[in-house]
């Protein structure tokens, strides 16, 4: 069964800071990959996707995620944090071959920046 | 475009009482998920409908909870009797098709406490 596992639970950085969420998941076919994030009191917003491609993607507010196949992984990476990134920050797959686009996420990363 | 609607937004109930949850989807979109998120965990899907049809049910407790998407458009999600275990927040989700390269967009939750 496919799974995602997030390696940080709460991660406290000052502003300014560079910031790496690890994301790893278990699925061995084409997979789509996404950062959700949910800003307090807020929903859960996309953040960014990868479908196919550039393994590099670019999402809103300045973060970037990397799709490394060879190590199932899909970090998501912001060069200068800033107090109104403290969020909570979820990692999700789906199967690339699938019809039904079910979601399966990570437990979560609370990203508290201290200002 | 107005966003995924859910009501109500806090819920408070006794153990084995029964509670309901309305979900209004994106105009447009056919495909319809609701997910459970306990806290400390990510949102797991109970189940997917495209259209008014059952596409996903899987992990959805059967004996005790049951949804429906009358018309192809809103849906609703019972919980019968309700169970201390099922305190969690109820998220509704939506997309335009139920590929799983179509990104979903989150209603803001409903929040169920079971005492």
């Amino acid at each position: 069964a496919q799974s995602v596992s997030q390696h940080n639970h709460h991660v406290i950085l000052s502003e300014a800071a560079s910031l790496e969420l690890g994301c790893n998941y278990s699925y061995g076919g084409t997979v789509n990959l996404f950062w959700y994030v949910q800003y307090p009191g807020q929903h859960l917003q996309l953040l960014l996707k990868y479908f196919s491609g550039d393994p590099l993607v670019k999402g809103i507010k300045g973060f970037e995620a990397e799709f490394i196949k060879s190590k199932f992984s899909f970090n998501l990476r912001k060069p200068s944090v800033q107090w109104s990134d403290t969020a909570e920050y979820f990692c999700a797959v789906t199967s690339g071959s699938s019809n039904t686009g079910k979601l399966i996420f990570g437990q979560g990363t609370t990203l508290q920046v201290k200002p | 475009e107005a966003g995924v609607a859910q009501s109500p937004r806090y819920k408070i109930i006794e153990k084995r009482q029964s509670v309901a949850f309305w979900c209004n989807p994106i105009s447009g979109h056919a495909t319809l998920y609701w997910y459970q998120q306990i806290l400390g965990q990510g949102p797991k899907l109970l189940i997917q409908f495209q259209n008014n049809g059952v596409v996903d049910d899987s992990q959805l407790p059967k004996d005790r909870f049951s949804a429906e998407r009358l018309k192809g458009v809103d849906s609703t999600l019972k919980i019968q009797p309700a169970k201390l275990e099922d305190s969690a927040v109820y998220l509704c989700a939506s997309s335009s098709g139920g590929g799983g390269s179509l990104w979903q967009y989150f209603g803001p939750g409903t929040r169920l406490t079971v005492l």
